[in-house]
């Protein structure tokens, strides 16, 4: 069974500075996803950024990045030029790329890491 | 474009009661997922409906079940409620069609208290 570990509970960062989020994983699987989901006190779960395990170029959206290193099975998330509407708890999650009769596609999802934003 | 949605937001219910939620997916999406989200923890996957058929299951008991209906909307109920059951409950939707690269969208939640 596949396994998402977040090992930070809490993070805090400085305004405009850059936070790195940790995230491990254990799978036997080759092809899967991997997610960065943002969850504010409002309870929605946004997607931040998402990676294909089958592409070495890390994903980056905006500010966000990603470092996947996938002999490791290590996705970290990294935040550069920290918003204030940055402060939420941050998941990682892992899907499968195995479809077998229509199933498949559920997330698994890591503990979180709450993340503060200081002015 | 609406996206997911899910009703009520907050509900109260005591032990023993049996509970019914509701989640409209986005529009063009087909396929509802169902999760529980205790406090302070990551959402743990119950079940998935593609096709009004239940697809995947995560460890859940069968006091769990759902249904998802042909304009693929779906609900969650859950009978003889625990108080281990208080949680957030979310619904997420996707789309099979190139369903390999298509991310899921979340809902708002549902909160459940159990007292």
């Amino acid at each position: 069974a596949q396994t998402v570990t977040q090992s930070q509970p809490e993070m805090s960062v400085q305004e405009a500075e850059t936070v790195t989020l940790s995230c491990t994983y254990d799978t036997s699987e080759s092809d899967y996803y991997l997610f960065w989901y943002k969850q504010p006190p409002s309870r929605q779960m946004i997607l931040v950024i998402r990676q294909e395990a089958y592409k070495q170029q890390n994903a980056t959206e905006n500010r966000f990045s990603v470092n996947f290193q996938k002999a490791a099975k290590s996705f970290s998330l990294k935040i550069s030029d920290s918003q204030l509407g940055d402060a939420a708890m941050y998941f990682c999650a892992y899907r499968s790329a195995i479809m077998i009769y229509n199933q498949g596609g559920k997330l698994i999802f890591g503990q979180g890491t709450e993340l503060s934003v200081k002015p | 474009d609406a996206g997911v949605t899910q009703s009520p937001t907050h509900l109260i219910k005591t032990r023993g009661q049996q509970v019914t939620l509701r989640c409209s997916p986005k529009s063009g999406h087909d396929t509802v997922s169902w999760y529980q989200q205790a406090l302070g923890q990551g959402p743990q996957f119950i079940f998935q409906y593609y096709e009004e058929e239940e697809r995947q299951r995560g460890n859940f008991p069968d006091r769990f079940s759902g249904h998802q209906f042909p304009n693929y909307s779906s609900e969650l109920n859950v009978n003889a409620l625990l108080l281990g059951d208080s949680a957030l409950y979310l619904c997420a939707s996707s789309s099979k069609t190139g369903y390999s690269n298509q991310p899921q969208h979340f809902g708002d939640g549902t909160r459940l208290s159990i007292l």
